[in-house]
């Protein structure tokens, strides 16, 4: 059974400093990977994916997402955070062999960027 | 385009009632999947329609059963309702099976089962 862990509840970091969020997921076959954000009172939205290739991911926003193999490891990224990036944030994995491919999400990190 | 669109936002209703909730997918997308989101946490995983049929199923019990049109919206209906059915349910639309796309979500419908 595919499932994903995150294992930080709230993140906090100050306005122009990097930022990591952590995501560990764990599929019987090759995983597909994605990091989803849902600002208040609103539905989720799309931030990037890893599929295959290059381990390094760049999406909206100036965010990007390093995939690891071996520790089995998907964090998302951004060099400079902005107070604008406060919100919660998902990251949820697709089994390749999963013909119906629906998502299995973490249980989602909130984010605060402090000014 | 408009992307994925739910109805209604916010809905009240009393256990024991049924309730539907409709979504439509965005333009091309013929895919629909339906996932509840409790507070706090992520979401979860209900069913998924392609070509008018459940393709895929979450465990969630026969009260929550859908419909696709062939117009690729869908409906989401749940009976007899519980406290515990109170949450924000999502909708999710993408292109067909074998394409490795993500999904576009809905903003999602509210349910408070009082």
């Amino acid at each position: 059974a595919q499932s994903v862990a995150q294992p930080e509840d709230q993140v906090n970091v100050a306005e122009g400093n990097p930022l990591t969020v952590k995501c560990t997921y764990s599929v019987s076959g090759n995983p597909y990977l994605f990091w989803y954000v849902q600002y208040p009172n609103r539905g989720l939205q799309f931030l990037l994916k890893y599929i295959t290739g290059d381990n390094l991911v760049k999406g909206s926003y100036g965010f990007e997402a390093e995939f690891n193999k071996s520790q089995t490891s998907f964090h998302l990224k951004k060099p400079s955070a902005l107070v604008s990036d406060s919100a919660l944030y998902f990251c949820a994995v697709r089994d390749m062999r999963d013909y119906g491919q629906n998502f299995v999400f973490g249980p989602g990190t909130r984010l605060s960027v402090l000014p | 385009d408009a992307g994925v669109t739910q109805s209604p936002t916010h809905l009240i209703k009393t256990r024991g009632q049924q309730v539907t909730l409709r979504c439509s997918p965005k333009s091309g997308h013929d895919t629909v999947s339906w996932y509840q989101q409790a507070l706090g946490q992520g979401p979860q995983f209900i069913f998924q329609y392609y070509e008018e049929e459940e393709r895929q199923r979450g465990n969630f019990p026969d009260r929550f059963s859908g419909h696709q049109f062939p117009n690729y919206s869908s409906e989401l209906n749940v009976n007899a309702l519980l406290l515990g059915d109170s949450a924000l349910y999502l909708c999710a639309s993408s292109f067909p099976v074998g394409m490795n796309t993500e999904a576009f979500f809905g903003q999602g419908t509210r349910l408070t089962v009082v």
